[in-house]
């Protein structure tokens, strides 16, 4: 079946530091992918999508870039902030006979971003 | 400001006993969901509703009910028969052009067993 597996966390960095976390997907068809976000306390908010290869999200400084040929969509943001600090989820959805399928989640990365 | 409420934030639920987990939207959105966070793992879909006046389970629903009254309702109840209810709760909405695609959730229901 459909699978996202992300890196597993905790992941620990020093304000400013490069952020990298890893995701990658089995899915037959085409997918469409997500990153979501979850504060502290919160609910989770979509904080980019691509719906085709070669495409890149991004918002608030993160970008990941659909990767086909790789199965991947790895999050990237160039100087962190301790705002950052949640859980990050990745997800895909199927395109079947042109409407969107069931979201399947990965089971999310905490990061901590140390002042 | 448009959004979604999830009420109440933390609920107890004895043995044997039937909860209802709240969850409005004012966005107008047709397409309402229900998932399950558990410590460590992913969203796990419950229910979900395409439209006012139907739903369709997803891929744990055994032991919850839901319903579909109002476009802006989706009220979940966690049944006597579901034996691990505490977990994080959590409900969406998104629009028909978008579905599956939720852009926001509510801040979620801890269900707890006492």
């Amino acid at each position: 079946g459909d699978s996202v597996t992300q890196m597993e966390g905790p992941v620990t960095l020093s304000e400013e530091a490069f952020l990298t976390i890893n995701c990658t997907y089995t899915a037959t068809g085409y997918p469409s992918l997500f990153w979501y976000v979850q504060y502290p306390g919160e609910g989770l908010q979509l904080l980019l999508k691509a719906t085709k290869a070669d495409d890149k999200g991004s918002n608030k400084g993160f970008e990941a870039t659909y990767r086909k040929e790789t199965t991947s969509f790895h999050l990237e943001k160039g100087s962190v902030q301790v705002s950052d600090s949640a859980v990050y989820f990745c997800a895909l959805t199927l395109n079947s006979g042109g409407s969107n399928y069931k979201l399947t989640f990965g089971k999310g990365t905490l990061l901590t971003v140390n002042p | 400001d448009g959004g979604i409420t999830q009420s109440p934030k933390y609920l107890f639920r004895k043995e044997g006993q039937n909860v209802t987990l709240s969850c409005e939207q004012n966005l107008n959105h047709d397409a309402m969901y229900w998932y399950r966070q558990d410590p460590g793992q992913g969203l796990r879909l419950i229910y979900y509703s395409q439209i006012v006046n139907d739903f369709q389970k997803g891929d744990i629903a055994e032991g919850y009910s839901v319903s579909r009254e109002k476009k802006e309702s989706f009220p979940l109840t966690v049944t006597s028969a579901q034996k691990n209810p505490t977990a994080f709760y959590l409900c969406a909405s998104s629009p028909r052009a978008e579905l599956w695609q939720p852009q926001h959730f509510g801040d979620g229901t801890r269900l707890s067993i006492l």
